[in-house]
């Protein structure tokens, strides 16, 4: 079985380009999260998915990220225009349901924004 | 405001050593508490969880936890280190129903010298 893929594993632009980052979720897994960690803090939050409706999107930081999940399979997580501060990496996650509390996570995407 | 923290940014332990990562928590109600590890290159893996019961949890690799409610603590223990153990060890805590956002805390990375 394929575990949670994230593509590309690192992406390096410069402030005000768009940036667009990809989630392929273990399949049949209708839960999908994407966390951030920045400069080797916590991981964060970022939201939640159960299959294409996003349940929880507190933790997005601003309008200049965009998370999608068109048929509830992969999620793209789009960040335009990147800031300085957006550098850091991008986990993907999944479960099959919220009750057994594994998250099975990708290896994440590596943003820098110079 | 729950939170998790784990007070060692990095740890040194010689192969053969015992080891110990701290973990304290906040939280409001019954949490779920896990450990992840990440191995470089990889994504996050559970190593464990508590969700309820005995307090002592057994988890993957030899690792183990135990939970005292009282200090707020879930610290995780290996009697003895293996060189393959050099990663980031992230304790994280969750909603014990409903939804699901698991906050992280800021890791702590082993080394393991021979």
């Amino acid at each position: 079985e394929a575990g949670v893929t994230q593509f590309p594993s690192h992406s390096v632009i410069e402030k005000g380009q768009t940036v667009t980052l990809r989630c392929d979720p273990i399949s049949g897994h209708d839960n999908l999260y994407w966390y951030r960690r920045v400069m080797g803090k916590e991981i964060k939050f970022l939201l939640h998915f159960v299959k294409e409706s996003k349940q929880d999107e507190s933790g997005m930081p601003n309008n200049r990220f965009l998370a999608e999940r068109t048929g509830g399979t992969y999620s793209t997580l789009k960040v335009q225009p990147a800031e300085l501060e957006d550098s850091g990496v991008y986990f993907c996650a999944s479960s099959r349901d919220t009750q057994s509390g594994e998250l099975f996570f990708g290896e994440g995407s590596r943003l820098t924004v110079l | 405001a729950q939170s998790v923290t784990q007070p060692d940014i990095h740890i040194t332990v010689s192969e053969g050593a015992s080891l110990e990562l701290r973990c304290n928590y906040s939280y409001g109600a019954t949490p779920y508490l896990f450990w992840y590890v990440q191995s470089p290159g990889q994504g996050l893996q559970l190593l464990l969880k508590y969700f309820s019961g005995d307090t002592l949890v057994q988890g993957i690799k030899g690792f183990e936890a135990e939970f005292k409610r009282s200090q707020s603590s879930f610290n995780l223990r290996k009697p003895s280190v293996h060189w393959s153990d050099a990663a980031e060890y992230f304790c994280a805590v969750g909603p014990h129903t409903g939804g699901f956002k698991t906050i992280f805390g800021a890791g702590t990375r082993l080394f393991v010298k021979a």
